[in-house]
C-alpha cells in the first residue's frame, strides 16, 4: 500500500531560525495536505497542494509540491515559539478513483522552538 | 459555531466490552472520517464515509465498526475491545470535494480510550 515518508522526526531550533520538514510517497500523489497539531490538541488543516510544482505560501509558512507529485514540503522562515507543534503530510493516491477519498498520513514532525 | 463533537472523551474499559465513541458535526458535511493516532506510528485511517450510508475502509479497519445513518453523525464502534485499541481517537469532517482536492478537514478533539 501507500506509504509517506516524513522527516526529520524531531527538529529543534532556536528561535528565529528557519525550518523544514519533508514528505515522500511511495506512489505518485493527487493532492497533498499539510496539519498542524499543538501539544494536547487536534490537527489543524493548513492547506492542500494539488498541482505539480505547486508553491503556495502563508505568512512565513511556504508549502510546495514536487514536480512529479511524489513529494512536498514545508518551510518555516524566522520560526516563533507559536509555531511549536508537530507538522503532518497526508497525501491521498492518484488513480485511486473518484471519491476514494483514502488519506496516508506522514507520521509527523514534531518543531521545538527555544526562545 | 462550527464544530466536530466526540464523546466520550476519556474512556477506560475492560476488554471485551463493547463501547461506541460518537462523532457528529453540525456543517452539514458530507464526507467523515475516523482516524487513530499512536506515538512513533503518527495517524492512520480507520474508516472514512462520503455520504449518508455510504463508508469504506481505511488503512487499519480490523476490530472496529461504524454507521452513517444520519449525515451528521458517524459513530465509531468497537465491538470487542482489546489492549492494542488503546489510543487517541480523531472524528474528522469535510464538505463535498472539489476534485481533485480537498475542503478544508475539520477534527474533533479527539477520545482517549484505555482498553485493560
Amino acid at each position: 500500500g501507500q506509504q509517506v515518508m516524513q522527516i526529520p522526526q524531531y527538529q529543534h531550533v532556536q528561535e528565529g531560525e528557519d525550518f523544514t520538514t519533508y514528505c515522500n510517497s511511495s506512489t505518485t500523489l493527487s493532492n497533498i495536505q499539510w496539519y498542524k497539531q499543538r501539544p494536547g490538541g487536534h490537527p489543524v488543516f493548513l492547506i492542500q497542494l494539488v498541482k505539480s510544482g505547486e508553491v503556495k505560501k502563508q505568512k512565513r509558512l511556504t508549502f510546495q509540491f514536487g514536480e512529479a507529485k511524489k513529494n512536498s514540503s514545508l518551510h518555516i522562515t524566522a520560526t516563533q515559539t507559536t509555531d511549536v507543534g508537530t507538522y503532518f503530510c497526508a497525501g491521498e493516491e492518484k488513480g485511486s478513483g473518484a471519491g476514494s477519498y483514502q488519506l496516508t498520513f506522514g507520521k509527523g514532525t514534531k518543531l521545538s522552538v527555544i526562545p | 459555531e462550527a464544530q466536530v463533537t466526540q464523546n466520550p472523551r476519556y474512556l477506560i474499559t475492560v476488554t471485551g466490552k463493547k463501547l461506541t465513541v460518537t462523532c457528529s458535526q453540525n456543517m452539514n458535511h458530507e464526507y467523515m472520517s475516523w482516524y487513530r493516532q499512536d506515538p512513533g506510528l503518527g495517524l492512520r485511517q480507520i474508516y472514512y464515509s462520503m455520504n449518508v450510508e455510504v463508508t469504506d475502509k481505511g488503512d487499519v479497519p480490523e476490530g472496529y465498526k461504524v454507521s452513517r445513518k444520519e449525515k451528521r453523525n458517524f459513530p465509531l464502534i468497537l465491538e470487542s475491545p482489546s489492549p492494542n485499541q488503546t489510543s487517541l481517537y480523531f472524528c474528522a469532517s469535510s464538505p463535498r470535494l472539489a476534485l481533485p482536492g480537498w475542503e478544508t478537514q475539520y477534527f474533533g478533539p479527539g477520545t482517549r480510550l484505555l482498553v485493560l
